[in-house]
């Protein structure tokens, strides 16, 4: 496509269940990023994907929060039993090489009751 | 700790006023610095970045930010601003791994700037 796709733009979820958040990339980006943006912060680094392989996953939180991207393109953030902290805007970005910029989607915002 | 640090956390101006946003990071080595820009109700967009050569680099929309090595900053300036820049601002820096390559973005906490015209 011709942006990053997140899906769905709003998620609220009880405190406890599980959530899966969908990243679309560019086409041909081989490059994956996760962020996560609290309220009057800057994007957080989570994840990055180099194609199907976690390059990096040191900004993940805990072991509640895990991401797969199994063909080198769409990627999905999960999230078990979560927690009331766990709510903010998750973003995703992609990049050809990861050294020119990101392009990043319009983000998923996840509010949990 | 690395970081990277915005020092003005709200900037209010009137149209036509010259604008200076700072940024220091404390990353020892090479890095590629960017800047980018969050227009209300829109996704993150580039506005700048600086990979080496000089270090005046020109942005869209008029936006210019210089690199100081000797400072680790890299501030984003406007000579005038306008109505539409009312946007929040993140600086980001792309520190060069070890073994070669970069990795990931890290980003500042961001500067909300407010234009009243």
């Amino acid at each position: 496509g011709a942006g990053v796709s997140q899906t769905p733009s709003n998620k609220v979820t009880e405190k406890g269940k599980y959530v899966e958040l969908r990243c679309d990339p560019i086409s041909g980006h081989t490059a994956l990023y996760w962020y996560r943006q609290s309220l009057g912060q800057g994007p957080e680094f989570l994840i990055y994907f180099q194609g199907t392989g976690a390059a990096d996953d040191s900004g993940l939180p805990n072991d509640r929060f895990f991401a797969v991207r199994p063909e080198g393109s769409v990627s999905t953030l999960k999230i078990q039993r979560t927690e009331r902290g766990d709510s903010a805007v998750y973003l995703c970005a992609s990049s050809l090489t990861g050294v020119d910029g990101y392009t990043f989607g319009s983000g998923t915002r996840l509010t949990v009751v | 700790a690395q970081s990277v640090s915005q020092h003005n956390h709200h900037v209010i101006l009137s149209e036509a006023a010259s604008l200076e946003l700072g940024c220091n990071y404390s990353y020892g080595g090479t890095v590629n610095l960017f800047w980018y820009v969050q227009y209300p109700g829109q996704h993150l967009q580039l506005l700048l970045k600086y990979f080496s050569g000089d270090p005046l680099v020109k942005g869209i929309k008029g936006f210019e930010a210089e690199f100081i090595k000797s400072k680790f900053s890299f501030n984003l300036r406007k000579p005038s601003v306008q109505w539409s820049d009312t946007a929040e601002y993140f600086c980001a820096v792309n520190p060069a791994l070890s073994f070669g390559g970069y990795n990931k973005l890290i980003f500042g906490a961001g500067t909300r700037l407010a234009v009243h015209p």
